[in-house]
């Protein structure tokens, strides 16, 4: 079954940092970029980057550039998004999806992951 | 920050069509392709359109999307109760840095 498969909520402190993994199934773990959104509550989608499950490279939306660190570990088939600095602006649902990049077209969503930042 | 303009809300009644328009305010909409998503409450969003007017396998036809050189259209045809979800256009804005831009999102109600 083609699917995303991430990580179970979270609540963090704020200024601390939240890791969360996207675990593609069903097709070549290399051979499709996967990139992250996240919908805070009330409001819409928003876009935070991609990264390259092959090589590696990324490209981060310059809002979330110096807090935001997207990596894969290709022994286990899995991709991170990791948010440093949090404020309780950062509680949101995060997705993973699949897309190639410079496009806005995904085709695969992940079920998301709550982000909640409280003291 | 490039934006996409939608309505905030849609409505009408089963069977009836609703149309949701997207249009760019820093940006020439007619250079790129517009990808549309339905985001049911609780659910992941699911590509329903992808470049301009093309339906993913399963979509049903009464889902269809256009462009102009000014705006993009998502239409549904024949409206059903299932059907009631959030509606996005996204496109990629290649102007300065380079990002996903999404709309703001359409609530349709049923």
């Amino acid at each position: 079954q083609v699917q995303l498969v991430q990580s179970g909520a979270d609540v963090r402190e704020p200024g601390a940092s939240v890791k969360i993994s996207c675990r593609p199934s069903g097709y070549t773990f290399t051979d499709s970029f996967i990139q992250w959104m996240r919908q805070a509550p009330g409001q819409g989608l928003e876009w935070m980057g991609w990264i390259n499950p092959d090589a590696g490279g990324t490209k981060y939306a310059e809002k979330f550039k110096g807090r935001v660190t997207m990596t894969r570990d290709t022994s286990i088939k899995t991709v991170f998004l990791e948010l440093s600095g949090l404020t309780s602006g950062d509680t949101a649902v995060y997705y993973c999806a699949r897309g190639m990049p410079f496009m806005a077209e995904f085709d695969l969503w992940g079920q998301g992951t709550l982000v909640t930042v409280s003291s | 920050q490039s934006v996409l303009t939608q309505p905030p809300s849609a409505s009408a009644t089963p069977g009836q069509t609703v149309t949701i328009s997207c249009s760019a305010t820093t940006f020439d909409i007619g250079n790129g392709w517009v990808h549309w998503y339905q985001h049911l409450s609780g659910r992941a969003p699911k590509l329903l359109i992808y470049r301009d007017h093309n339906r993913p396998s399963g979509v049903p036809e009464r889902f269809s999307g256009s462009k102009s050189d000014t705006s993009a259209s998502l239409a549904i045809s024949g409206l059903q109760a299932e059907d009631e979800a959030i509606y996005y256009c996204a496109v990629w804005d290649d102007t300065l840095f380079g990002a996903v831009v999404f709309g703001g999102g359409t609530k349709v109600t049923v």
